[in-house]
């Protein structure tokens, strides 16, 4: 079985500071790792996924492992940052029936 | 851009009653799927369909739960008879194919109260 731990409930920076969001995983065989974000009031989207390994909003996330980690990383946090991030997993090669973990909720202040 | 769509935004039901949500996927996509978040807790996977037929389905999805793509353009959700832990935000989502590297796409979320 899989599953997504995301050890944060919440994060809470200050502007211009450097963030990173937390994801552990477990999955026997080799997943495909996912952030997800949600706005106030939005819906759930797509952040990034690792096997496009790119930077999206500045936010990026580095897949170990050896650390079964996908923790997604920011150097300078921004106000419009302020979300719930969700870490997600699929198996590879299958109609992809996401596993979330329970979120963090980032806070940015000034 | 494109959006998957839910009605309504918020059901309240009794318990007991029989519940449908509705969705509208993405027009040219081919996998749909629901998921739940109980208050306070994870996005759960339920259900995934492709081709008129489930895909795969959770532990979660028993036999009070139904999916139905009726017409080609909406998927429903029914819940035979809901019981007060039926109680979430529902999800549906769309994707261009099952492969993990086509984003599955959210709706807004039905908020499903039963009393």
């Amino acid at each position: 079985a899989q599953r997504v731990t995301q050890p944060e409930k919440l994060l809470s920076v200050f502007k211009g500071a450097p963030v990173e969001l937390k994801c552990n995983y477990s999955y026997s065989g080799s997943p495909e790792l996912f952030w997800y974000v949600q706005y106030s009031r939005q819906r759930l989207q797509l952040l990034l996924r690792h096997i496009s390994r790119e930077s999206i909003k500045g936010f990026t996330a580095d897949l170990n492992k050896g650390e079964t980690s996908f923790h997604l990383k920011k150097p300078f946090a921004q106000e419009e940052d302020s979300a719930m991030y969700y870490c997600a997993l699929t198996p590879t090669g299958t109609a992809s029936k996401l596993t979330f973990g329970t979120g963090t909720r980032l806070q940015v202040t000034l | 851009e494109p959006e998957v769509t839910q009605t309504p935004s918020h059901q309240v039901t009794q318990m007991g009653q029989e519940v449908i949500l509705r969705c509208v996927p993405i027009s040219n996509h081919l996998y749909f799927y629901w998921y739940r978040q109980i208050l306070g807790q994870k996005v759960e996977f339920l259900v995934s369909f492709y081709n008129n037929e489930i895909s795969e389905k959770s532990e979660i999805f028993d036999d009070q739960f139904s999916v139905e793509r009726p017409d080609g353009s909406n998927f429903t959700l029914k819940i035979r008879s809901t019981k007060l832990e039926d109680s979430a935000m529902y999800f549906c989502a769309s994707s261009r194919s099952g492969d993990p590297s086509y984003e599955q796409y959210f709706g807004p979320g039905t908020r499903l109260t039963v009393t």
